[in-house]
């Protein structure tokens, strides 16, 4: 089973509003990443997290803010957006068990998000 | 930057085979080729992924170069339901570290 969930499908929030996305696993895998894809182009990472700590933030604005409460969960905070942060938001995970095994990532089906 | 090129589009013709080509020149000893394919506004969904030798599974075939610096994606028989943005990357075996996704290539599979 390789299946990572996303729940909402889809979003609609004004700029004032406050919402939450998603994520969940349990493939016991202990890295968990949110990429951003705008319309027509790729994927882009946002943030990783390794075995429940945060690795990597590209330098996303603090309007966005990752949390992990577990090894199976991984929220994205929403606040104060734009209209151009709608996107679609893909969440992924991968064992972390590299390098005794390659350290594929599987991604989830993805939140639609429209900011108006 | 994407460390891979690959064509924009591509076109194949249902039941035959595919061959999606990728060229990774500047690639390391220790970065692995994997490729993903997006079907439209689905998740990227994982094919394979190689490091020296040539890789088959259930979805597709990956042959690697010798010198390592091209890859090819085989799906032997192509089906509609193949259409899709498919994407070659290059990635070290590091836990935790990101995927840089290029432009990928478009296939268009028709009957």
């Amino acid at each position: 089973d390789t299946e990572v969930t996303q729940t909402p499908k889809h979003l609609v929030m004004g700029m004032t509003n406050k919402k939450s996305l998603k994520c969940e696993q349990h493939m016991g895998h202990r890295a968990m990443y949110w990429y951003k894809q705008k319309a027509k182009k790729p994927p882009e990472l946002m943030f990783v997290y390794s075995y429940e700590k945060l690795s990597i933030n590209e330098s996303v604005p603090s309007r966005f803010s990752p949390e992990c409460p577990n090894s199976s969960l991984l929220n994205l905070h929403l606040h104060a957006l734009q209209p151009e942060d709608s996107a679609l938001y893909l969440c992924a995970s991968s064992p972390g068990l590299a390098p005794r095994g390659t350290d594929t990532q599987y991604f989830g089906p993805g939140t639609r998000l429209t900011v108006l | 930057d994407a460390k891979t090129t690959q064509p924009t589009s591509m076109d194949c013709a249902e039941g035959r085979a595919a061959n999606l080509p990728c060229n990774h020149s500047t690639i390391s000893g220790n970065e692995y080729v994997y490729w993903y394919r997006q079907i439209h506004s689905q998740g990227p969904q994982y094919i394979i992924h190689g490091l020296k030798n040539n890789e088959t599974n259930e979805m597709a075939s990956l042959i690697i170069t010798e010198d390592r610096k091209s890859s090819t994606l085989i799906l032997p028989h192509a089906t509609l339901r193949d259409t899709a943005v498919y994407y070659c990357i290059v990635r070290v075996n590091q836990a935790g570290t990101a995927l840089i996704f290029g432009k990928g290539t478009t296939l268009s599979v028709s009957s």
